[in-house]
């Protein structure tokens, strides 16, 4: 079947640390990934995305590279902030209009200063 | 990108009461939509697919008389949640896909007294 696994949180960083947020999947096609981000009481954003194997996807700072060969898309920012203190979904699409997209379990990150 | 509302973004009720949730696609002709429930702390939980003009395709385990859907328009689709109960206090979120890309509403919280 398809599923994402994301590590496990919450993370709790210092404001200007380096953040990694590892994501692996397993899909029976090709998926497109994701990342979305949530903010408190507020609905998913799209993050970024990648459609093909080797695509970087890349936004506000964030980075994730779609690596078929390990199955992952690891996100990854070189230097937080207070306000990226959200919960980050990664998840797969395999159809063209959403069905079966599937996500991780989230990754809560809070960032202090 | 494509914008998706969803109104209200908060209500409360009583315990025996219908709520309605109303998602619409405001830029874009949605055929297919798809509603979520997210409890607090976890991940997205499909509930089930809303088809124009046909009837929502449910998940296991999630109840069609209990959590009615019906897409009248390309760019409206509602949720009833009836006769709701403690339990059913969630978030609620919708979505339409385009183009390998889902596109969220800002979610609904309902709170059940």
């Amino acid at each position: 079947g398809n599923s994402v696994t994301q590590m496990e949180g919450p993370v709790t960083l210092s404001e200007e640390a380096f953040l990694t947020i590892n994501c692996t999947y397993t899909a029976t096609g090709y998926p497109s990934l994701f990342w979305y981000v949530q903010y408190p009481g507020e609905g998913l954003q799209l993050l970024l995305k990648a459609t093909k194997a080797d695509d970087k996807g890349s936004n506000k700072g964030f980075e994730a590279t779609y690596r078929k060969e390990t199955t992952s898309f690891h996100l990854e920012k070189g230097s937080v902030q207070v306000s990226d203190s959200a919960v980050y979904f990664c998840a797969l699409s395999l159809e063209r209009y959403g069905q079966n997209f599937v996500f991780g379990p989230g990754t809560r990150l809070s960032v202090l200063p | 990108g494509a914008v998706v509302s969803q109104h209200p973004s908060w209500v409360i009720c009583k315990s025996g009461t219908s709520v309605k949730i109303e998602c619409r696609s405001l830029d874009f002709q949605a055929t297919t939509m798809f509603w979520y429930r997210q409890f607090p702390k976890q991940s997205l939980m499909l509930m089930a697919t809303s088809n124009e003009g046909s009837k929502a395709t449910y998940e296991q385990g999630v109840e069609k008389d209990k959590f009615l859907i019906n897409h009248a328009s390309l760019t409206l689709s509602t949720l009833t949640v009836t006769s709701a109960h403690p339990e059913d206090s969630s978030f609620y979120i919708c979505s339409s896909g385009l183009s390998y890309e889902q596109f969220f509403g800002p979610g609904t919280r309902l709170t059940v007294l």
